[in-house]
This record gives C-alpha cells, structure tokens and sequence, in this order.
C-alpha cells in the first residue's frame, strides 16, 4: 500500500535554533496531512494539520509547508525548547476517507541540546 | 474533560490468558480506534468504530476483538494472549467528518504497555 516515510531518523538542535523535520509521502492523492508529537511514555499528540488546497498553515511556532509538486512535507519549529524533544510523525488521508485510512510514517526523533 | 483515558497503564499477561484493555473518551467523538505501536513499524490500526454498535476491522485485527455498545467506551480484548501481541496500544478517537467532509484529527490516549510472557 502507500506508504509515509520522513527522510532523517534523528535530528539534533540546540535550543533556541529553528527545527526542520521532512516528510516524503507517496500517494499523490492524498488529501489531508496532519504531525503528531509523541514524548516519551505517551500517546501521540496533534500539533497541525493542513489541507491540500493550501500549501502552508502557521500555528503557534509551529509551521507545516506543503509541496505536492515533489510530495512533501514538512514542519518547522521556532526557537526549539526542551519541551519540543519527541518523536515527530506525519500522516496523510486519501481523498474520500476518514481516520481509518490514516497512514503514519514512521517517526523522526528530535533531541533538543540545552 | 480528561479527553481520551486508558486502563490499564501497565499489563503483562501469560500466553493464552485474556484480557480486556479499556477506553473511555469524553468528547462526545463518534470515531474511535485501537493501534498498536511496535519499534520500527509505526502506528498499525487494529479496530475502529464509526458510533455506537458499528465496528469494523483495521490493518491488524487478528487475535483482537471489539464492541461499541456506548459512544464513550471502546475496550478491546485479547481472547488469548500470544507473545506477538507484546505492544504499546492506543486508543484514539475523533469526531465523524461533518458536512465539509474535512476530517478531524484523532486524540490518543497515552496508552497500555503490554508485554506477554
């Protein structure tokens, strides 16, 4: 089936420095892209989401950019906290389903360094 | 409004016993959802119900069963425990696409670490 993979396995940032985390997504059809926080020892946790008639949406220091030309995505992150040390998901829907056609990748761990 | 909650935080089971994990959201959501999460396969969703008395099968339903006789409620059950079935589980729900067909995005509960021996 389609698949949602994320280019880097681990990234590290010094606090305070804007964090890029990418992710390649393989059905070109897909509709709905969402990035969910995990920290360790509990569930994931929506951060953003975005439709594919836009190609970026700002939250609170957080950024998601859309490219469906080359199918990515990514998420920024303003000025990285301790706070923001997780393991990063993305997810896509297909057009014409709901959360049951979920498809995660498979994480990005992000190590903030003090 | 304590969202989506999971009991028992912690469970290890011997093969072929059974058990029943449970999942209760306040948020008045009609979509709710069991993954399980293992090191290096991701997010794998089991069962999903669509409102009370519909559920229906999902990537890894096997070894799993569920019911859905309120909207609150979700539990799932291992009929008997298999050392495969060693995994982080997840509870999750959301409300049903509306009239825009925009989805929402699911809430996760912070999960059962089961490990069967």
């Amino acid at each position: 089936g389609e698949s949602v993979g994320l280019h880097l396995p681990t990234l590290s940032v010094q606090e305070g420095d804007n964090s890029i985390i990418n992710c390649a997504y393989s059905n070109s059809a897909s509709d709905y892209f969402i990035w969910y926080k995990q920290e360790s020892g509990k569930g994931p946790q929506f951060i953003i989401d975005i439709r594919s008639n836009m190609d970026k949406r700002q939250g609170q220091r957080v950024t998601v950019l859309l490219n469906k030309t080359v199918k990515h995505l990514s998420l920024q992150i303003a000025a990285t906290q301790p706070g923001d040390s997780a393991v990063y998901f993305c997810a896509e829907i297909p057009p014409g389903y709901g959360n049951n056609r979920l498809a995660f990748g498979k994480g990005n761990q992000v190590v903030v360094i003090p | 409004n304590a969202g989506v909650t999971q009991t028992p935080k912690f469970q290890v089971l011997k093969t072929g016993q059974s058990m029943t994990l449970q999942c209760a959201q306040d948020m008045n959501h009609e979509y709710m959802s069991w993954y399980r999460q293992d090191p290096g396969m991701g997010l794998r969703l089991i069962h999903y119900s669509v409102g009370a008395g519909i559920t229906d099968q999902g990537e890894v339903p096997n070894g799993y069963n569920v019911s859905r006789s309120t909207t609150e409620d979700f539990p799932l059950r291992l009929l008997s425990a298999a050392p495969s079935q060693t995994s982080v589980y997840f509870c999750a729900s959301s409300y049903l696409p509306g009239a825009s067909s925009y989805n929402s995005p699911l809430h996760f509960g912070n999960g059962t670490r089961l490990t069967v021996t």
